[in-house]
């Protein structure tokens, strides 16, 4: 069974950092690719960033890059998220999500269960 | 084009068959996979590509394509289909991933 559980989440002040991690079981992490995936409560869902199976390419989306840096760890089937001068609109649920590729394809196949991120003063 | 329009809300009586829309330019080069969440959980794919389930996800839901919208159709809708639906696909550089707006399904 695939499992995947974030860690990290939690209070933090405008403008400091954090670092989400994300550990992986039940299926050969380094066969695929992984995303970060964030939804406010009662909103939608928004696409962060994506890594491909050996890091070789990283996607984010406008509005956290140059802020936010995914990474992953094979060895220890883990997935990463740094988070930098972190906003209030960054105040959200953050999924660890597997896809069905290699590559950064999209295909978002299976998820966690989220951890917090709460930014305020 | 980065962005992928889904209608906010529809209803469907149970058993009747519901279609969700998808609209956007990169859906021209790209499929559309499609989530389902129901509240308080985490989203659960249920197609992907042109028109493929994965294991466990019954045969009543379907995927479709045509120029730049896609489509999502539960034939014989169940009440336990009723969920927030959202469409994600990559964007026109294909460097990205998007997600649409998100479908609510009631099933009446």
């Amino acid at each position: 069974e695939v499992q995947l559980v974030e860690s990290g989440g939690g209070l933090v002040q405008p403008g400091r950092s954090l670092r989400l991690s994300c550990t992986a079981s039940g299926f050969t992490f380094d066969d695929y690719a992984v995303h970060w995936v964030r939804q406010v409560p009662g909103k939608g869902l928004e696409w962060v960033s994506g890594i491909s199976w050996n890091g070789g390419t990283i996607a984010y989306a406008d509005s956290v890059r140059g802020r936010f840096t995914i990474s992953r760890d094979n060895a220890k089937n883990s997935l990463y998220l740094q988070m930098n001068s972190l906003r209030a609109e960054d105040t959200a649920l953050y999924y660890c999500v597997k896809d069905r590729m290699i590559a950064v394809a999209g295909v978002l196949e299976d998820w966690g269960q989220g951890t917090l991120v709460t930014v305020s003063s | 084009s980065s962005e992928l329009t889904q209608d906010p809300a529809v209803s469907v009586a149970l058993g009747q068959t519901v279609r969700i829309t998808c609209q956007g330019d990169s859906l021209r080069r790209y499929y559309a996979n499609w989530c389902q969440q129901k509240p308080g959980q985490a989203p659960v794919l249920v197609i992907f590509g042109k028109d493929n389930r994965p294991s466990g996800i019954p045969d009543r839901f379907s995927g479709s394509s045509s120029g730049n919208t896609a489509s999502l159709t539960i034939t014989g809708a169940q009440a336990e289909d009723e969920a927030d639906y959202y469409c994600t696909s990559r964007d026109s550089s294909g460097n990205l991933v998007i997600f649409g707006g998100g479908t609510k399904v009631t099933v009446l």
